[in-house]
């Protein structure tokens, strides 16, 4: 069974421009969490989905916004995007809401030049 | 809300030899799991072994086990017999138990741990 996939692996945008990251979940799981990792921040909780509604969301400024899709396809889209928004963005699944493990994806690493 | 604290950013270990990587954790609620996580370099998280807190018993999986004090709030993880492969970044993370559905985890910063043949 294929794992977590996210597209794409890297990506370079300047600063004010928006980007979209796409996280496809392991066949058969329903949710999705997505999280960033910097150095200085470590990891932090953006928002999770299941069945396309958004259950959760971290702290994070309204540029962060997500949807999930009929297929359990996920996307985060962050706008206006400033040099602190580089990081590594993490997506989980799971197969039911509450399971125990989450499976993580590779990751995106977005730099903002 | 809820934090995890990592005391530890490096760790290093002999190959073969025991290591522990501490963890703690401050929370009001009572039902709660907790977990560790290895992220190897440049390779993707995985989880190691996790702890139901309603559970008095100690998780053990294969090389890898915790010690979980509740009433401490500790959860540190004890890696016998290490391998080259367990060089990582680990991960203390907690997660609410259940009551809606919530997956969110709380990391903590990372241990980072170097095995050295």
């Amino acid at each position: 069974k294929a794992g977590v996939t996210q597209t794409p692996r890297y990506l370079i945008k300047t600063r004010g421009q928006q980007v979209t990251l796409s996280c496809s979940p392991i066949s058969g799981h329903r949710s999705v969490s997505w999280y960033q990792q910097t150095p200085g921040q470590g990891l932090q909780f953006l928002f999770e989905y299941f069945s396309e509604t958004q259950r959760n969301k971290g702290n994070f400024p309204g540029r962060f916004s997500g949807r999930q899709f009929s297929n359990s396809r996920s996307e985060m889209n962050v706008s206006t995007l400033e040099l602190g928004d580089s990081a590594l963005y993490l997506c989980a699944s799971s197969f039911l809401q509450g399971s125990y493990e989450q499976y993580f994806g590779p990751g995106t690493r977005l730099t903002v030049t | 809300a809820q934090t995890v604290t990592q005391s530890q950013p490096e760790m290093s270990v002999q190959e073969a030899e025991t290591v522990t990587l501490s963890c703690t954790y401050d929370t009001s609620e009572s039902d709660y799991y907790l977990f560790w996580y290895k992220q190897p370099p440049s390779r993707q998280m995985i989880l190691v072994i996790r702890q139901e807190a309603y559970k008095q018993q100690n998780a053990t999986e294969n090389r890898f086990s915790v010690n979980f004090q509740k009433a401490a709030k500790s959860f540190s993880l004890k890696i016998s017999d290490s391998q080259l492969g367990d060089a990582a970044m680990y991960f203390c993370a907690y997660r609410s138990a259940p009551q809606g559905g919530s997956e969110k985890l709380v990391f903590g910063k990372g241990t980072k741990l170097t095995v050295n043949p």
